[in-house]
């Protein structure tokens, strides 16, 4: 069964420090990793995406890891923002299917 | 543009009620989806639609009936909910329907069936 595990569920940092966020999974034949952001009521927004080849991929404060071989991913944000209060969704792909994690709900406080 | 429109943004509906969410796109995109979304949970995917035509449906009860009227619009209609449908409706957009397509996603319609 194709299954996305995300750690810690929830964190809460202070303003300015890093946080890194962590899925594993178990997609079978593997596609491409993908992390959004959502924002509370809102939509999942893309971060990045990684297929099979590429090991690490930054969007401004946000990089990605990708560990194929042991199934491993990461999302690092560094000098976090009271913005980056949200829920980061773990999504990894088979060609066609979906695969969503449980999500890591992210709380900065100043 | 990237963007996908969803409307209402909330909608309050009793058991007996018939409504509809809307889902609009401009990006050209040929595959349309339908998500369900409970708090603090994943989406779950309810409806593909791939060049206007449905191409999966999760099983998913009769009480959701999805519309393509176009290659940019998607409806959701609804009769006869259920308490527990409340939820957080998504949807989203992509090129084509393979894994390498990136999913663009709408707001969401928050949904309370009373």
């Amino acid at each position: 069964k194709n299954q996305v595990e995300q750690s810690p569920q929830s964190l809460i940092i202070l303003e300015g420090k890093n946080c890194t966020l962590q899925c594993n999974y178990t997609v079978s034949p593997f596609s491409n990793l993908r992390w959004y952001k959502q924002d509370t009521g809102r939509g999942p927004v893309s971060l990045t995406i990684m297929t099979f080849s590429e090991n690490t991929k930054s969007n401004g404060r946000y990089t990605a890891t990708l560990d194929a071989d042991t199934k491993q991913s990461s999302l690092h944000i560094t000098a976090s923002q009271l913005s980056d209060s949200a829920s980061y969704i773990c999504v990894v792909s088979n060609d066609y299917k979906l695969s969503f994690g449980a999500g890591t709900t992210v709380t900065v406080r100043a | 543009d990237t963007e996908v429109t969803q409307t209402p943004k909330h909608l309050v509906m009793g058991m007996t009620n018939k409504k509809s969410l809307k889902c609009e796109q401009h990006m050209g995109h040929r595959a349309m989806y339908w998500y369900k979304q409970k708090a603090k949970k994943p989406p779950e995917l309810m409806f593909v639609y791939s060049y206007e035509k449905l191409s999966i449906n999760e099983s998913v009860p009769s009480r959701f009936s999805p519309e393509c009227p176009n290659s940019s619009l998607l409806n959701l209609h609804l009769h006869a909910l259920q308490p527990e449908d409340s939820a957080l409706y998504l949807c989203a957009s992509s090129q084509g329907t393979g894994g390498k397509n990136i999913q663009y996603f709408g707001a969401g319609t928050r949904l309370s069936v009373l």
